[in-house]
């Protein structure tokens, strides 16, 4: 059984780098076959997907959010990471990081954590 | 890529069944069945309760079913209960290898 969890800065600079950490747990991170995901959802809010990489380091991205996002993946720590640059108030979100055994739905979530973009 | 468009809320009473429906385009719903569908309570994460369109993850009541007619999927609720009162998402591949959800559904137990 997954479980993951999320980490890193609940509060940003406009115009700065918002960076996220999920860690995994109960099972390696290169070994499941895996895909690993960020989704966002504003306060109030439905569910938005950022993107997504394959432990091969294979990424997938929202169109509309791809020229900002970065996805990767450290296998030695069991980890993967979201970084979204040139932020904005728009931003402001909870982030939740899932995996997915297939590109095509999500099966693990982690708790999700708040971030709030503001000077 | 837009959103799924979904009702903003359905209700029902307690044992009666509710649909949702989860409209896309040809690029998406129309041509894959790769549709989840997901239940999200206050202040929770999002659970996957059904994927590839009408496929139940162990565990999930087999109360729940989806179902899809050209571009429009649909989740069917059946014996309605309390505990069923949340936010429901449906999510769908793409033509772009991307993913998209819908706007979500609020579901109202009366």
């Amino acid at each position: 059984q997954l479980q993951l969890q999320e980490s890193g800065p609940g509060l940003v600079k406009p115009s700065e780098t918002l960076s996220l950490t999920c860690t995994v747990s109960g099972g390696s991170i290169s070994s499941s076959g895996y895909y690993w995901g960020w989704i966002r959802q504003p306060p109030g809010k439905g569910l938005e997907w950022i993107g997504s990489i394959h432990y091969s380091g294979t990424t997938y991205f929202n169109t509309s959010l791809k020229s900002r996002v970065t996805i990767s993946v450290d296998t030695s720590r069991n980890q993967f990471s979201l970084k979204l640059s040139s932020v904005t108030a728009a931003d402001t979100a909870v982030y939740y990081c899932a995996g997915h055994p297939s590109l095509v739905y999500f099966d693990y979530w982690g708790q999700g954590t708040l971030v709030t973009v503001s000077s | 890529q837009s959103a799924l468009t979904q009702p903003a809320s359905v209700s029902g009473s307690p044992g009666q069944s509710i649909t949702i429906s989860c409209t896309g385009t040809s690029s998406d719903v129309g041509t894959y069945n790769y549709v989840s569908w997901y239940q999200q309570h206050p202040g929770k994460a999002p659970k996957l309760i059904i994927y590839d369109v009408n496929n139940r993850p162990s565990g999930v009541s087999n109360r729940f079913s989806g179902s899809k007619s050209g571009n429009t999927a649909s989740l069917t609720i059946s014996g309605l209960q309390a505990e069923d009162e949340a936010d429901y998402y449906c999510d769908s591949y793409t033509s772009s290898s991307t993913l998209v959800f819908g706007g979500g559904t609020k579901l109202t137990v009366l």
